[in-house]
């Protein structure tokens, strides 16, 4: 178990629904990192928070979006979706204090499948 | 840009030593990670290696970095089938973000 926790784990939903992903980061992680897993692009960075703020943005389409919040919980938020959305959503957390490696702790994720 | 390749497949016997290759473009890169993602669970960080290193060993886990090839590897002794997984290799540049670039996985088969 990684500390990290994320809900649901897993979510069906139709084609141009909007759906929120929930994640929890680990006691003492400031950073909550969002990643998608699919066969075709393989794992893909979206997007990172710290703290509250954004600190850097990946692959991430205009139709998701995400937050954190003042107790660091973080939600991920797909709108209009696509049926090639349907993919593994991790969430991963660390310390990303500029010190040592960083770890990054994943969760067990939330499988979307758009029907 | 950064890319990270792996070979897709391995299949090893029980007992062997098992090795996955990867390697990265980004010269950057800070620290590389190996990560192993069992079926239907996320992914467990495994081990870690710091670019200015040659070589970190944790147990069964031997990890190599040439960084003139820019080529890692991750040795694991003595393979068990609880090893049957997918390994991931990615990296993080460092610079402000810690973002992670990952391979597409190698799939360990261990054969008993």
């Amino acid at each position: 178990d990684s500390g990290v926790t994320q809900t649901p784990k897993h979510l069906i939903t139709a084609t141009g629904q909007r759906v929120t992903l929930r994640c929890s980061p680990r006691s003492g992680d400031l950073s909550v990192y969002w990643y998608q897993q699919s066969l075709d692009q393989g794992l893909q960075f979206l997007i990172q928070y710290y703290n509250g703020e954004e600190r850097a943005k990946g692959n991430i389409l205009e139709r998701f979006s995400a937050q954190q919040f003042p107790d660091l919980h973080s939600e991920l938020n797909l709108s209009s979706l696509e049926l090639g959305d349907s993919a593994l959503y991790f969430c991963a957390s660390s310390v990303a204090n500029g010190q040592g490696a960083n770890e990054q702790f994943f969760g067990p994720g939330t499988r979307l499948t758009v029907l | 840009g950064e890319d990270v390749e792996q070979s897709l497949f391995l299949s090893v016997r029980e007992g062997d030593s098992s090795v996955i290759n990867c390697t990265y473009t980004d010269s950057s890169s800070t620290y590389l990670y190996w990560y192993k993602q069992e079926p239907g669970a996320g992914l467990q960080l495994l081990t870690y290696i710091f670019s200015n290193m040659d070589m970190k060993q944790d147990q069964r886990l031997t990890v190599l970095l040439n960084k003139k090839d820019k080529h890692l590897s991750l040795r694991i002794a003595d393979t068990q089938t609880g090893d049957s997984a997918i390994y991931f290799c990615a990296e993080s540049t460092g610079a402000g973000s810690y973002q992670l670039t990952f391979g597409k996985g190698t799939k360990l088969s261990v054969i008993p």
